[in-house]
This record gives C-alpha cells, sequence and structure tokens, in this order.
C-alpha cells in the first residue's frame, strides 16, 4: 500500500503570510494528488485535484503543484478562513490514503 | 443540490455489528463512485472503502477488510456500509462521500455527507 507522509505537522503563521505544506508519497503516484481543507467539526472539503487543478468555487490564493512522490500545497496571502487543517490523499491506487494532516493555526 | 445524508450511527458493543446508510439526492446516482472515509476523534482522516457506480469494482482498508462489507442500491440512491465484528478503534465519525469524476474508475471526492458517529464501547 503507499503510505503518504505530510510536513510539518502544524504550523503557525500569520494574516498575509505565505504558507506551503508538503506531502510526500511512498512511491511514484504521478498527478493523482488531491488537497481536502477540513475545518472542527465540519465535513473536509476538496480544494485541489490532479495535484494543481482547483476545485470549482476555491480561491485561486489555493495552489497545488509536483508529480511523481513530492507535492506541494501553498497558500499565498493567509485568511482568517483558511486557519484549519489540511489533508492530502493519493488517488492513484487502491487502498487510497491519506496524510497525516497539517494544522495550520493562528500565529 | 447535491445531498449526501448518513444515517444508523450509534453506540455499540465491542464484536457487535452496525449497518451504515447514505441517502444521496441531486445527482446521478448510479453514476458515481462513492466512498466511505471515518475520522476516529480527534485523529485525521482514514479512507474506508469505495464501490463502482455497477458495485463490480469493490476496494477495502487493510485495517476493516473482512469485517466491513460496502453495498448500493442504485434504484433507492443508496449507499451503505456494514460493519461487524467491531472493535474501541472503529470508533469515529464515518462520512460517505461522492467522486470528484461520473464514471472515473479512481480519484478524489467533491461532496461529503456531515457523518455518522459510531461508538465502540462495553
Amino acid at each position: 500500500a503507499i503510505r503518504m507522509t505530510q510536513s510539518p505537522s502544524s504550523l503557525s503563521a500569520s494574516i498575509g503570510d505565505r504558507v506551503t505544506i508538503t506531502c510526500r508519497a511512498s512511491q511514484s503516484i504521478s498527478n493523482y494528488l488531491a488537497w481536502y481543507q477540513q475545518k472542527p467539526g465540519k465535513a473536509p472539503k476538496l480544494l485541489i485535484y490532479a495535484a494543481s487543478t482547483l476545485q470549482s468555487g476555491v480561491p485561486s490564493r489555493f495552489s497545488g503543484s509536483g508529480s511523481g512522490t513530492d507535492f506541494t500545497l501553498t497558500i499565498n496571502r493567509l485568511q482568517s478562513e483558511d486557519f484549519a487543517t489540511y489533508y492530502c490523499q493519493q488517488c492513484y491506487s487502491y487502498p487510497f490514503a491519506f496524510g497525516p494532516g497539517t494544522q495550520v493555526e493562528i500565529k | 443540490e447535491v445531498q449526501l445524508v448518513e444515517s444508523g450511527g450509534g453506540l455499540v458493543k465491542p464484536g457487535g455489528s452496525l449497518r451504515l446508510s447514505c441517502a444521496a439526492s441531486g445527482f446521478t446516482f448510479n453514476n458515481y463512485n462513492m466512498d466511505w472515509v471515518r475520522q476516529a476523534p480527534g485523529k485525521g482522516l482514514e479512507w474506508v472503502s469505495s464501490i463502482s457506480p455497477d458495485s463490480l469494482y469493490i476496494y477495502y482498508a487493510d485495517s476493516v477488510k473482512g469485517r466491513f462489507t460496502i453495498s448500493r442500491d442504485n434504484a433507492k440512491n443508496s449507499l451503505f456500509l456494514q460493519i461487524n465484528t467491531l472493535r474501541a478503534d472503529d470508533t469515529a465519525v464515518y462520512y460517505c462521500a461522492r467522486a470528484l469524476e461520473p464514471a472515473a474508475p479512481r480519484g478524489p471526492v467533491d461532496y461529503w455527507g456531515q457523518g455518522a458517529l459510531v461508538t465502540v464501547s462495553s
């Protein structure tokens, strides 16, 4: 099974900062990588799929990049509503796996 | 509007069974893969199972294989998860979720239900 890791596990940032989260797969997954945002008590929300395609309705300050085993989620000009936990997920082969998550907190 | 509504959660004793249901509306249910994803209290997301539109392709996480059974009833726009031999570490919120793209054999999910809490405790 493909294993996913994320770094950092948490970070503190200020409004307006640029934030970068890294996700790594244990083997190549081409671009079959999705990013989700989850706020406490809520279901996750799809942000990006196919590594870099922005889901409809998601603000353009979110962007994704990478292919193979290494991927990045970038949030430009962090807004108050962006404080949440972010998960990557590989959709290349079953069983699909999520990364352990990165919690973005207010500094 | 796409809606997914889970039901069937509750408190169950270890070794017991439960059947979760997910009622779907607002889209052509029999065109989409459907997934179950769970989240233990205070923990991360765990993909549990996927089923293809025609139920021919079914996949499970290793942690639930042999104990969980996913199924669907396209005539009733419903997804199910039969959970047997429940253990304490099955305690979680269980979400049903719809695949992003119709007829796609693999890919992310875009719509999620509100979740059903399953608590396994004696």
